[in-house]
Formats: C-alpha cells, structure tokens, sequence
C-alpha cells in the first residue's frame, strides 16, 4: 500500500511568486491534514480535510494560503504571493477516521519551502 | 487547548546507553498522546500512542513510554540506543476535537560510536 506522497519534494521560489503544493493521502482515507514546521519551531497544524470539506482552517495563517482538496482525493496548498516567513517543511498526512479513540495520522515526507 | 513541552532540542547519548526523551503536556480533556519519529529525508513515522489503558506503552523499534497523569509527562525510553536511532523525535496530543495533532519542539538524538 502507498503511503503519503508530497510534491515536489523542494521548492525555491522568489518572494512575490506563487508555489503550489500537493499532497496524496493514502487511498480510502477520507480525513487529509496539512502542517507546517518553520525553522526552528515546531510542528504546527494548518488545517483538516474530511473527503473535500475543510473541517478545521483554524491553523492558516493569513489568506494567502489556499487549500484545495478537490473529489476528495488529492490536496493542494497555494501560497500566492509567497513570503519569506513562508519558508519551512509543510507536511500532509492522512486518517481513515477522525475520532479520537481510534486517530492514527500518516505523514508525507514533507515540501521543503524556501522563499527567497 | 493543548500543549507540548520536550526538555531539551538536542540529546547525544552513547552507543548501547539508556535513551530518554522527556515529554510534558497540558490538555483540557484526557490526552491522547503520540511519540513519532523522523529519520533523515523521510515523513514522520509513529513509534508508540497511548489513548486508554495501560500506561506503559511500547512501540516499534524498542521504544516505550509511560503516561503519568500525574506528572503530566509522557516520556520516551529505549534501555540500549542503536545507531539508527539517530533522528528527530516529536510529542504530541490531540485534544477535545479529536483533529488535530499539536506537537512539541521536537528532540534530535545523536548516537555515537
């Protein structure tokens, strides 16, 4: 069974440009996650999809992060224009559950953001 | 609301040596609570989680970790570090909405020969 896959792997883009991210959850798994860790801090929630509803956007930072997660499928992240604030390893992971008692995350290897 | 403290960023410890990695949460419900591991190049992978029962928990790779509710603490052990534990280690909680996942600094271990 594939896991989570992320693409691209790296990115660099100049501040003011647009990057697009996007995540492969594990087939079947309804509930898709986005994260984020800037250097130095810690991993940080961003939002959470369940099939193509944003559940929970509490963790965007500013509106120019679009999260998209069309068909319920595949997920992509949009930061237009980038900042260098922006820069970081945005991490998605998949569920096949939300519920506390059974929640398991599974994490791509992550897009590794540099804004320059 | 729910938070994550792990006592130190960096810990080297010795080939064979006990591994310990400290862990201490707040959380307003009774935690759910995660220890996942990074190795280079590669996503978060989870080691071990406890959410009811037991208290000691044991994971992949050797590793356990005891909740104590008391101590608020949820540390990490493995008796003797191999050198391919060598990686970034993460404490996390989810809260009362179930979703989320809210992480601590992280602790990168070094193992030397």
């Amino acid at each position: 069974e594939a896991g989570v896959t992320q693409f691209p792997s790296h990115s660099v883009i100049e501040k003011g440009q647009t990057v697009t991210l996007r995540c492969d959850p594990i087939s079947g798994h309804d509930n898709l996650y986005w994260y984020r860790r800037v250097m130095g801090k810690e991993i940080k929630f961003l939002l959470h999809f369940v099939k193509e509803s944003k559940q929970d956007e509490s963790g965007m930072p500013n509106n120019r992060f679009l999260a998209e997660r069309t068909g319920g499928t595949y997920s992509t992240l949009k930061v237009q224009p980038a900042e260098l604030e922006d820069s970081g390893v945005y991490f998605c992971a998949s569920s096949q559950v939300s519920s506390r008692r059974s929640h398991e995350q599974y994490f791509g290897p992550g897009t590794r953001l540099t804004v320059t | 609301a729910q938070s994550v403290t792990q006592l130190g960023s960096h810990v080297s410890v010795s080939e064979g040596a006990l591994v310990l990695l400290r862990c201490n949460y707040s959380s307003s419900v009774p935690p759910y609570l995660f220890w996942y591991v990074q190795y280079p190049n590669q996503g978060l992978q989870l080691l071990l989680k406890y959410t009811t029962g037991a208290t000691l928990v044991k994971g992949i790779n050797g590793f356990e970790a005891e909740f104590k509710k008391s101590e608020t603490s949820f540390h990490l052990t493995k008796p003797s570090a191999h050198m391919s534990d060598a990686a970034e280690y993460f404490c996390a909680v989810i809260g009362a909405a179930g979703n989320k996942l809210t992480f601590g600094g992280g602790t990168r271990v070094l193992v030397k020969p």
